[in-house]
């Protein structure tokens, strides 16, 4: 089965900084997909950004990208000129590619990170 | 177009009763996941449903079931409550079934039992 690690439960950073969250993950597939999830206080979960792991390039959405180690297992988020809005609970999440396995079609979730953002 | 619904938004059971919640996917999408979020577990998956069929279950006892309509509206039951059934409920759908499409969440039903 597959693990999501997310090691950080808090982090801080200030209005404009950068902030980095970590998450490590556990499979054995070889095609499978990794996502970043914000869940602000409302509770909806919005994707931020995702990764193919057949891609060796890292993904980028405008303030946000990813640090996609594949033999590490590691998918870090970065998240450049914070802003308040940005404060939120954010989930690392994997989802296998490979059709008919018990685990095809679920979201895996880390425990998340809540993400403070200081003005 | 409009996004993911659920409804109820909230609901308050007693131990014993069963509840039923809804879930209405994004217009055309046919692929419907649950999960269930507590403080403790975090977010687990429940179960799939594509073109009205469980394509997938998590780890949940048959007390949580599911099932999907023909316009791919989707409910799901939970029978017999019991506390630590208290949880954040959210839904989420996709095109089609498959890690290639993306999973768009409903605001969730936060489901209160005493």
């Amino acid at each position: 089965a597959q693990t999501v690690t997310q090691s950080q439960p808090e982090m801080s950073v200030q209005e404009a900084e950068t902030v980095t969250l970590s998450c490590t993950y556990d499979t054995s597939e070889s095609d499978y997909y990794l996502f970043w999830y914000k869940q602000p206080p409302s509770r909806q979960m919005i994707l931020v950004i995702r990764q193919e792991a057949y891609k060796q390039q890292n993904a980028t959405e405008n303030r946000f990208s990813v640090n996609f180690q594949k033999a590490a297992k590691s998918f870090s988020l970065k998240i450049s000129d914070s802003q308040l809005g940005d404060a939120a609970m954010y989930f690392c999440a994997y989802r296998s590619g490979n059709a008919g396995g018990t685990s095809y079609g679920k979201l895996t979730f880390g425990q998340g990170t809540i993400l403070t953002v200081h003005p | 177009k409009a996004g993911v619904t659920q409804t109820p938004r909230y609901l308050i059971k007693t131990r014993g009763q069963q509840v039923t919640l809804s879930c209405s996917p994004i217009s055309g999408h046919r692929s419907v996941s649950w999960y269930q979020q507590t403080p403790g577990q975090g977010l687990q998956f429940l179960f799939e449903y594509f073109s009205e069929t469980q394509r997938n279950k998590g780890n949940f006892p048959g007390r949580f079931s599911g099932r999907q309509f023909s316009n791919s509206r989707s409910e799901m039951n939970v029978s017999t409550l019991e506390l630590g059934d208290s949880a954040l409920y959210l839904c989420a759908s996709s095109l089609r079934t498959g890690a290639v499409f993306e999973q768009y969440f409903g605001p969730g039903t936060r489901l209160t039992v005493t």
